[in-house]
């Protein structure tokens, strides 16, 4: 099975800090995502990747940066950490962009992240 | 406007039951895919059932089917003989197959199994 895996599950952080969320697939999948998830709004598009050093603005991309140096390995950057940004934050990885019910979002598990 | 419309915030049902969640889309693409994920109370999503805009017959796998009414731009979830650990959150999501294909989630609604 493929594993997603978000290193930290619950982070703290203090208003203006430099914050990494670091995500790692072990597929060889070509996609990555990041989402932020609250209350009442569900999932919603930060960043995503198609490929090694790609990038592409999400629907909420304002407040932070990506980067993808190795396929692998998708880290989501907050450069100051505001209180807004306090939220749920689930990675997820595809094999690629195929319309087919096969080639589906697989997430790791979160990592919930408190500004202060 | 709202690509993925789920109207129900909370449902509740009885265990043995069965419950239909909701769910509404918007697309101008004539290819695109629906999916539902559930996300139980640990965090993870977890996929479920996808349904592609050119299948003929709804998507089953095992208790859980989509009803997909293509004229309505419904894809409403059937879970089917309701268990405790069904109680979670659930996601529709829609993928459009033009530009990046990424996918749009709902806002989820909360089922609750009772005993």
């Amino acid at each position: 099975d493929v594993k997603v895996t978000q290193s930290s599950r619950y982070l703290v952080k203090r208003t203006g800090e430099k914050v990494f969320l670091e995500c790692v697939q072990d597929m060889d999948h070509e996609n990555m995502f990041w989402y932020r998830q609250d209350p009442g709004l569900g999932l919603r598009l930060i960043y995503f990747s198609y490929d090694v050093k790609m990038k592409e603005k999400g629907d909420i991309p304002e407040g932070y940066s990506v980067s993808r140096e190795k396929k692998e390995r998708f880290s989501l950057i907050l450069e100051s950490a505001s209180t807004n940004q306090t939220s749920m934050y689930l990675c997820a990885s595809r094999l690629g962009s195929t319309p087919s019910g096969a080639n589906v979002l697989t997430f790791g598990a979160g990592s919930r992240l408190t500004v202060l | 406007a709202q690509k993925i419309t789920q109207t129900q915030p909370g449902m509740f049902v009885q265990e043995k039951e069965a419950v239909t969640l909701d769910c509404t889309y918007d697309t101008s693409d004539p290819s695109y895919g629906l999916f539902w994920y559930k996300q139980p109370s640990s965090g993870e999503m977890i996929f479920l059932i996808y349904q592609g805009s050119y299948d003929q017959q709804n998507a089953t796998e095992g208790r859980y089917s989509l009803n997909f009414q293509k004229a309505r731009k419904s894809a409403n979830l059937v879970i089917s003989a309701s268990q405790l650990g069904d109680s979670a959150m659930y996601f529709c999501a829609m993928r459009e197959d033009s530009g990046y294909s990424t996918l749009t989630f709902g806002k989820g609604t909360m089922l609750l199994v009772s005993p």
